[in-house]
């Protein structure tokens, strides 16, 4: 079975300042790894996404997340936060093989960017 | 281009009641997933439909619960007798193929059902 943990419920981080959000992963094989955010009353909305190649993925917002096998992680960054990035945030996780097509979301994290 | 749109937003039933939660696709789509989103719990899996087939119903609960994708019109999520615990968001999202499952999904805004 494919999960996907995300180890904080929340983060804070100050207006600028560079932000992560982590997290890991378990699937059979190798993995397509996603990361989502959600706004108060509305859907979630896709950021990025690693299929293949550079482990360094660059997706909308200014967001980037870094893939690292060794680790199972798919971390996401942000250099510089804005106020507006403030929101909850899912990876997921499915199966290149494996594992299934039906991706697996994370619980959530929560992030709080203060002015 | 109209994104996923879902109907209604909110959802008030009592014990027993019938819920429907209604999903359009994204145009070019042919297929959908429903959700259900708890807080604490974060997104879990439902069901996920091709136009006339349920392809993976995993996640949906053995009873009360059923979805279909008809040919003509939405995808309908089906709560019969509806209980407290059914109170959540649920959410449909919708991509133009699954393949191997490398392809982002599309959600809509969500359906708050509430049961009182």
């Amino acid at each position: 079975a494919q999960s996907v943990a995300q180890p904080e419920d929340q983060v804070n981080v100050a207006e600028g300042n560079p932000l992560t959000v982590k997290c890991t992963y378990s699937v059979s094989g190798n993995p397509y790894l996603f990361w989502y955010v959600q706004y108060p009353n509305r859907g979630l909305q896709f950021l990025l996404k690693y299929i293949t190649g550079d482990n360094l993925v660059k997706g909308s917002y200014g967001f980037e997340a870094e893939f690292n096998k060794s680790q199972t992680s798919f971390h996401l960054k942000k250099p510089s936060a804005l106020v507006s990035d403030s929101a909850l945030y899912f990876c997921a996780v499915s199966g290149a093989s494996g594992g299934s097509y039906i991706p697996t979301f994370g619980r959530g994290t929560s992030l709080i960017v203060h002015p | 281009n109209a994104g996923v749109m879902q109907n209604p937003r909110h959802l008030v039933r009592r014990r027993g009641q019938e819920a429907r939660l209604r999903c359009s696709p994204m145009k070019g789509h042919s297929h959908v997933y429903w959700y259900r989103q708890l807080p604490e719990e974060g997104l879990k899996f439902m069901v996920y439909l091709q136009k006339e087939n349920i392809i993976d119903e995993s996640g949906m609960p053995k009873e009360r619960f059923s979805a279909e994708f008809p040919k003509e019109g939405p995808s309908i999520l089906r709560i019969q007798q509806v209980v407290r615990g059914d109170s959540a968001a649920y959410f449909c999202a919708s991509s133009p193929f699954s393949g191997t499952g490398g392809i982002e999904q599309f959600f809509g805004p969500g359906t708050r059902l509430t049961v009182l």
